[in-house]
């Protein structure tokens, strides 16, 4: 079992509405990641991070943003929730060594925005 | 919310066949490539991993392939169970960068 933490696992919330999904590893991984996926679709890169201050937007555009104070927490946040930002939300990290490596994911977060 | 991409192709199987899900990749730098496997609800799970000094690699019941010259990995799966069924993933990476995943495939067992 992966030592990476999603917290909430299932959130519903007005639009409007500031929210903070947080992923916290104890893994001392340097790589984390925040993927965007609509049910039966596609993972997308929305954030990545190389370690601490360091953010870095994906391959897709979002209106989220990210914060890496700590090597172990990777929080992001929607300033406005609207309800195109209806999805589920899984975090990731990964150990930066010179050769690749898995990244173990969360359980995620699916966010309902109505 | 408005989807976002594509919906994922689907390999329809019987129970006890023998399953392949094939996975194109663009990067040439390329050297390590994992497979996941993505059950409803959960977040994708490590399967198999190979390098790109290898061509081909195996685990329990899975087999990875690598064919560097046509960019493509597939995955086997032996006498496929109805645990099998889930969204199986394809990433891959550049030594050191980030991982980048392929677009899935749903894979449906039937009893």
């Amino acid at each position: 079992e992966a030592d990476i933490y999603q917290t909430p696992r299932y959130l519903v919330i007005g639009t409007g509405k500031k929210i903070t999904l947080e992923c916290s590893q104890t893994m001392g991984h340097d790589k984390m990641y925040w993927y965007q996926q609509d049910p039966g679709m596609e993972l997308h890169l929305i954030h990545y991070s190389y370690g601490v201050n360091s953010t870095e937007k994906g391959d897709l555009s979002s209106e989220s943003t990210v914060s890496r104070i700590r090597t172990e927490h990777f929080p992001l946040t929607l300033e406005s929730a609207r309800p195109s930002h209806t999805s589920q939300y899984l975090c990731a990290s990964s150990a930066g060594t010179a050769r690749g490596t898995e990244a173990f994911f969360g359980q995620g977060t699916r966010l309902t925005v109505v | 919310g408005e989807s976002v991409g594509l919906h994922l192709p689907t390999l329809s199987v019987q129970e006890g066949d023998n399953s392949i899900i094939n996975c194109a990749y663009s990067n040439s730098a390329s050297d390590y490539f994992i497979w996941y496997k993505q059950e409803s609800g959960k977040g994708p799970q490590f399967i198999i991993d190979i390098r790109s000094n290898m061509d081909k690699r195996q685990g329990q019941r899975v087999t990875v392939l690598l064919n560097k010259t046509v960019k493509h990995l597939s995955l086997q799966i032996a006498a496929t169970q109805p645990g099998d069924s889930a969204v199986y993933f394809c990433a891959e990476t550049p030594t050191g960068n980030m991982l980048t995943f392929g677009g899935g495939t749903r894979l449906m067992v039937k009893p």
